[in-house]
């Protein structure tokens, strides 16, 4: 079946400084890539949409520049969050949707743990 | 505007007893909908989904869903509870179209199982 793998799992990092997450489909091509956030006991929120080979879509509220957004393959698609600040520390997830949406559907990441201190 | 509610926030069962989570959704359109369980610091496996057809879908590991269309519910079920489904229970919908479009999921509802 489809497979994303996402990493890191959990990363610790210091105020100020910026983390990259990367997700990968690893057996089919990722055309659309939406990556969330969830807070403890919460649902799933959606930060943006990123199509490969053009500039991701944002959720109203969630700043661009703060959270970069890369979708530069079809199997590979990074966030990165900038100057991070304690504020940021959550739980982010991936989902990959393959070309054909109605066979492969939505295919989900394991999640990475950001903690900033 | 599409939503989803889960109205239980949290369902206690014993093992081996039968379960069933509620969804609603509010969709004008055809949905396709999606019943998907998340384990604690993990992503979301997905259990079932309904796009067209017959409206009870089974899943994995002994899940099913019934989608009614004049209740705008799909809720899932399972006869018998093991302890390994203790888990949070998503609910999601999309956009009924040959390209998928963004997930509307709902709260969520945490399920405990007693031994």
């Amino acid at each position: 079946g489809a497979v994303v793998s996402q990493h890191p799992s959990r990363v610790i990092c210091k105020s100020g400084t910026s983390v990259k997450i990367e997700c990968r489909s690893l057996d089919f091509q990722a055309t659309t890539m939406f990556w969330y956030r969830q807070f403890p006991k919460k649902s799933l929120m959606l930060m943006a949409t990123s199509n490969e080979g053009s500039k991701a879509t944002y959720e109203q509220g969630v700043e661009k520049d703060k959270f970069l957004i890369n979708h530069a393959s079809l199997t590979l698609s990074t966030l990165t969050v900038t100057s991070a600040h304690p504020e940021d520390s959550s739980f982010y997830i991936c989902s990959a949707r393959g070309p054909s949406g109605g066979n492969y559907g939505y295919t989900f990441g394991s999640g990475t743990r950001l903690t900033v201190v | 505007a599409q939503s989803v509610t889960q109205p239980d926030i949290h369902i206690t069962v014993s093992e081996g007893a039968s379960l069933e989570l509620r969804c609603n959704y509010s969709y004008g359109a055809t949905p396709y909908l999606f019943w998907y369980v998340q384990s604690p610091g993990q992503g979301l496996q997905l259990l079932l989904k309904y796009f067209s057809g017959d409206t009870l879908v089974q899943g994995i590991k002994g899940f099913e869903a019934e989608f009614k269309r004049s209740q705008s519910s799909f809720n899932l079920r399972k006869p018998s509870v093991h302890w390994s489904d203790a888990a949070e229970y998503f609910c999601a919908v999309t956009t009924g179209s040959s390209t998928l479009g963004r997930l509307y999921f709902g709260r969520g509802t945490q399920l405990t199982v007693w031994p």
